[in-house]
């Protein structure tokens, strides 16, 4: 394992049902991030795990949303009762979290497609 | 919170030209300045950081500068390839924790960079 990995890669649902995303870090990397980019716009941030604590959640993240790290390895990112306004491309990110250095690294996302 | 201004939102130039995009940012706190390009369907790729106790680095074609004063911080990209066309994204981050990189990274709206053959 040489990146970090998401799946699945495109998710199509109809609105108001419940899909969940993972994302696997780099191994060894202790801090994981969720992230997400519409179309013509730079990722933001939803929420941040060290291990499996979650330190930070964005006001974006409805009550709708929730993310887990329940052993300090894989995340799920579930979104209940899909909008349209739900589809985006969800980014998932880690980076070492030891040291002064803490490089993000990227998977290649999840898109979304509400219909 | 912290927000980034990105210019230009499209940029096209001549194989063999200078690029560079610039980058403002609102929180003075803010300490690390990642750069990342994406290609079209692709994940952002790290391609260059600064921190703030430095105020230039360079990696090969790219370097990056970082004005704390006036909170901007540019790309330069020289000797452009067709291969360096993509999305260019700057980011910013306050590291918690004091001197550190960790925590979210606040992106810039992107820069379209088209190099012609």
């Amino acid at each position: 394992d040489t990146g970090v990995s998401q799946n699945p890669r495109h998710k199509i649902t109809k609105r108001g049902q419940n899909v969940t995303f993972r994302c696997d870090p780099i191994s060894e990397h202790n801090r994981l991030y969720w992230y997400r980019q519409t179309l013509g716009q730079g990722p933001e941030f939803l929420t941040y795990f060290q291990n499996e604590a979650q330190l930070e959640k964005s006001r974006l993240l409805s009550d709708r949303f929730s993310a887990e790290r329940p052993k300090g390895s894989f995340s799920t990112l579930e979104i209940q009762r899909t909008e349209q306004g739900d589809s985006a491309m969800y980014l998932c990110a880690s980076s070492l979290g030891r040291g002064p250095r803490d490089e993000q690294y990227f998977g290649p996302g999840t898109r979304l497609t509400v219909t | 919170g912290e927000n980034v201004e990105q210019h230009p939102s499209t940029l096209s130039v001549q194989e063999g030209d200078s690029a560079v995009i610039k980058c403002t940012y609102s929180d003075s706190a803010s300490n690390y300045f990642p750069w990342y390009k994406q290609e079209l369907g692709k994940r952002p790729q790290l391609i260059i950081d600064i921190r703030s106790n430095v105020g230039e680095k360079k990696d090969q074609r790219i370097a990056v500068t970082l004005n704390k004063t006036a909170k901007h911080f540019s790309l330069h990209i020289t000797e452009t390839q067709p291969e360096d066309s993509a999305v260019y994204f700057c980011a910013a981050l306050k590291g918690v924790g004091g001197g550190t990189s960790y925590g979210k990274l606040t992106f810039g709206q992107g820069t379209i960079l088209t190099v012609h053959p």
